[in-house]
């Protein structure tokens, strides 16, 4: 069962630009997570947000959810290079602990 | 230094020869899980475990067995893999399940990379 589905699957930037991607989910939902994963790397968690905030902001980073769609999205500000890598969202299916992740979004940034 | 490990990070097996791949934390985190990850379909999680003697299945249990033992602990076991077990793995553990109020963040193993032949 696939919970959360990100939007767009792949997204070609430059640096400086500021890079968008969407997540959408199913069932009600706790908290909602973001990753980031270089290639073929271990994820590497960069902020949770939970189900009674609407915004949060952790460096350039910052995540919004609406409950109401079920979404969230995250903007990557001033982006870099180094950014370059896929980023995924996850969310716990209620009252279990199983984690489900989206199939993510792979971000190139160009020099 | 707090961290994941995974062992061995490199596998290459026939069709029905039994493997295990470990998976260790040092943070005296209750919670671990395993995930597989496939192309085109993100990760996928396999087994997790809320604490010692504890495991549930995950997504995609089917050729699978975990043991939580001991708290740190948490191998992976394919006791007769198939082909279709060909995937990159990965091991993740955090204070408390991702459902639970104080939940944070996972911490990820670097990964391990199975093909089967």
């Amino acid at each position: 069962s696939q919970q959360g589905e990100e939007d767009p699957q792949a997204l070609s930037i430059q640096e400086g630009e500021n890079a968008t991607m969407n997540c959408s989910y199913k069932t009600s939902i706790n908290n909602l997570q973001w990753y980031r994963q270089n290639s073929g790397r271990g994820l590497v968690h960069l902020i949770l947000i939970r189900s009674n905030e609407r915004e949060k902001h952790s460096g350039r980073l910052r995540v919004t959810l609406d409950t109401s769609k079920k979404s969230s999205s995250l903007l990557i500000t001033a982006s870099r290079a180094a950014d370059t890598a896929s980023y995924f969202c996850a969310t716990a299916l209620p009252n279990t602990d199983k984690l489900i992740f989206g199939t993510g979004t792979r971000l190139q940034v160009f020099p | 230094e707090a961290q994941v490990t995974q062992n061995p990070r490199y596998l290459i097996t026939v069709t029905g020869k039994k493997l295990t791949v470990t998976c260790s934390q040092n943070m005296n985190h209750e919670y671990m899980s395993w995930y597989r990850q496939d192309p085109g379909l993100g990760l996928r999680q396999i087994y997790y475990s809320m604490n010692v003697e504890v495991t549930d299945k995950g997504d995609v249990p089917e050729g699978y067995k975990v043991s939580r033992k001991e708290k740190r602990n948490f191998p992976l076991i394919l006791e007769s893999p198939s082909p279709n077990q060909t995937s990159l793995y990965f091991c993740a553990s955090s204070v408390g399940g991702p459902d639970q109020s104080y939940y944070n963040e996972q911490f990820f193993g670097p990964g391990t990379r199975l093909t089967v032949l």
